[in-house]
């Protein structure tokens, strides 16, 4: 079993309409999740963290985590074309932090 | 902006020559991070530092090694540097603890002909 999951891509997304990526992971020690955003050619930009059970908002962003289900999402209401990138999952505990493959989304303009 | 500067930016090297690509950053962060991304591969840990000459090893260790003589500056180098080392590597500092929220730098592009 892979320590990060997430599927590979792309998500296709008509502009406006709510993103929805998913994660799973397998180590129940995870302390700490994060969602980063990676444009094509750039290094990726932390938009989310989260530690807790429930549901955690930033702007057009949300964050939900279930630990006991050991599965991480984000949202993206309203998404745009700017939207477009992949995006990477990261769990972490004290000693290690373990990156997804990423998530490839494509919003349709 | 975490005030990360990597250099270079891309280079281009042949098998078995010496390769260090400098990770500079200007806020007193404690820790900071080497990584490779690769295709089918995603991010990987190669080395990470603690603290001023506090270095140690991630899941992709073998044929680099790292320096950390002051707290701005952390070296990564390739010994002597062979095709499987082309990739594109990320410095990242962690503000905080340990494996807590990475900021990245902008990369650099390696390739090993």
């Amino acid at each position: 079993q892979k320590e990060v999951e997430q599927n590979s891509g792309p998500l296709s997304v008509p502009e406006g309409a709510i993103a929805s990526l998913n994660c799973t992971y397998s180590d129940r020690g995870s302390q700490s999740f994060f969602w980063y955003r990676q444009y094509s050619g750039k290094s990726p930009e932390l938009i989310m963290s989260i530690y807790s059970n429930g549901d955690k908002e930033d702007g057009r962003f949300t964050a939900q985590l279930n630990k006991a289900s050991q599965y991480v999402s984000l949202l993206i209401r309203d998404s745009q074309p700017s939207d477009s990138a992949t995006y990477l999952c990261a769990v972490s505990r004290d000693d290690k932090i373990i990156f997804g493959k990423g998530t490839r989304l494509h919003i349709l303009p | 902006d975490a005030g990360i500067t990597q250099s270079p930016r891309h280079k281009v090297t042949e098998t078995g020559t010496p390769v260090t690509l400098r990770c500079h950053q200007t806020e007193n962060h404690r820790y900071m991070y080497w990584y490779r991304q690769d295709p089918g591969h995603g991010l990987r840990l190669i080395h990470y530092s603690y603290g001023v000459k506090d270095t140690d090893k991630g899941e992709v260790s073998d044929g680099y090694s790292v320096s950390r003589s002051k707290t701005e500056d952390f070296l990564l180098t390739l010994e002597s540097a062979t095709s499987s080392q082309t990739s594109v590597y990320f410095c990242a500092i962690s503000q905080g603890a340990l494996n807590e929220k990475l900021f990245f730098g902008s990369g650099t592009q390696l390739s090993v002909l």
